[in-house]
Formats: structure tokens, sequence, C-alpha cells
């Protein structure tokens, strides 16, 4: 199992364009969490899906939205990007959304806005 | 709300010395505590959690609610040890994860 990937590797942007991001879970895994990491700073929690369903969000503006489909892979969008939305976007995967499951990580989409 | 901090950015020590990376978090419920780690070119990984009370690759570290912190020791640091070391607290509304910024650890030879 190549655990969980993440397309594209890298992408470059300009201020006001939409972007697509594209994670495939773990074999088995059914819940999908992005995170975005800001240069120097922690991860910080995007959205988390569970079958299809969106089960947690974090504070991010209504340009940031997701989508989960029936293989469990799982989309990030936003929109109208802005120079602050530059980062490395982190998608992990586990079991289901309960509170005992392990995430793991993908590699990330290293995004930067022009 | 939730806030887990690692007062320090960057921890340098020499091979073999003791190593204390800190985490302090803030919380009203009953958190479960994680250490990620992540070394040169590789994604995140999970090191460890509270909950399991396992050593892994020598490190430890052991959930102080009276000081909520969930500090990570090893006694003696390696070389491969260097690598960035994220803290993590998981509350017990779902499975979203809020980390802290981070301590880069170079184990000098």
């Amino acid at each position: 199992d190549a655990g969980v990937t993440q397309s594209p590797t890298h992408l470059i942007k300009t201020r006001g364009q939409h972007v697509t991001l594209r994670c495939s879970p773990i074999s088995g895994h059914k819940s999908v969490s992005w995170y975005q990491q800001v240069l120097g700073q922690g991860p910080q929690f995007i959205f988390q899906y569970y079958e299809k369903e969106e089960r947690g969000r974090g504070n991010f503006p209504d340009r940031f939205s997701a989508r989960q489909f029936p293989n469990y892979s799982s989309e990030l969008n936003v929109n109208a990007l802005l120079l602050g939305d530059s980062a490395l976007y982190l998608c992990a995967s586990s079991l289901s959304s309960g509170d005992t499951d392990t995430q793991y990580f993908g590699p990330g989409t290293r995004l930067t806005v022009l | 709300a939730q806030r887990v901090t690692q007062p320090e950015k960057l921890l340098s020590v020499f091979k073999g010395a003791p190593v204390e990376l800190k985490c302090n978090y803030s919380y009203s419920g009953s958190p479960e505590l994680f250490w990620y780690v992540q070394y040169s070119r590789q994604r995140l990984q999970l090191l460890l959690r509270h909950i399991s009370r396992e050593s892994i690759k020598g490190f430890t570290a052991d959930l102080n609610k009276g000081e909520t912190s969930f500090h990570l020791k090893k006694p003696f640091a390696q070389e491969e040890d260097s690598a960035m070391y994220y803290c993590a607290l998981r509350s017990n509304a779902g499975n979203m994860l809020t980390f802290g910024g981070g301590t880069r650890l170079m184990v000098k030879p």
C-alpha cells in the first residue's frame, strides 16, 4: 500500500484563480481530513469528511470547500485565491471519524499563489 | 477553545545528551495528546500517543493534567532523531487535530 497519496505535488496559481487538490486515502480508510500548513507553523485543520459527509470544519472562509467521493477519495477546492493561501495542504486518512482512530498523513501539495 | 503551544522553535543538543521537547495545551475537557514527527523529505507520521503509554524509538511522553503539559523526552539523543516534532491534541468531539507550531530538533555529532 502506497499510503495516502496527494496530487499534484506542486502548484503555482495567481491571485483570484481557483484550485482543486486531490487526495486518495489508504485502502479501507473511509475518513479524510484536510489541513493547511503555512511555512513555519503547524498544520491547521480545515475539513473532515466521512462517508461523503462533512463531519467537521475549521475556521476557514467559505472560499474553501471539499467533497468526498464514493471511493472515499477527496477534493479540496479553494476559490478566489489570496496570497495568504500559499501553504502546504495536507490530507490525512483514518478508518473512521471516530476519536480513537489514528490519522495517517499524505506528502502534501505545495500551493504557491503569486 | 483548544490550543497547543510548543515554546521552542529550535532545540539543539549533542549526541548522547538528554532531550526534552516541551508541549503545553489548553482544553477544558479530557484531551488525547499526540507527538508527530517529520523527518527530512518525509511525511508527517505519528510518533506516540499518550493513551498507549508506549515508548517509540526511545521517546516517552507523560500527560500531566495538572500542568497541562505533554513533554517529549529521550535520555540519549541520536543523530537520526534530528527532525521536526509536532505536539497535537484531539478533543473528545471528533477526530480533528490541533497542532502546535513545532520544534526543530537538531542533534549534533
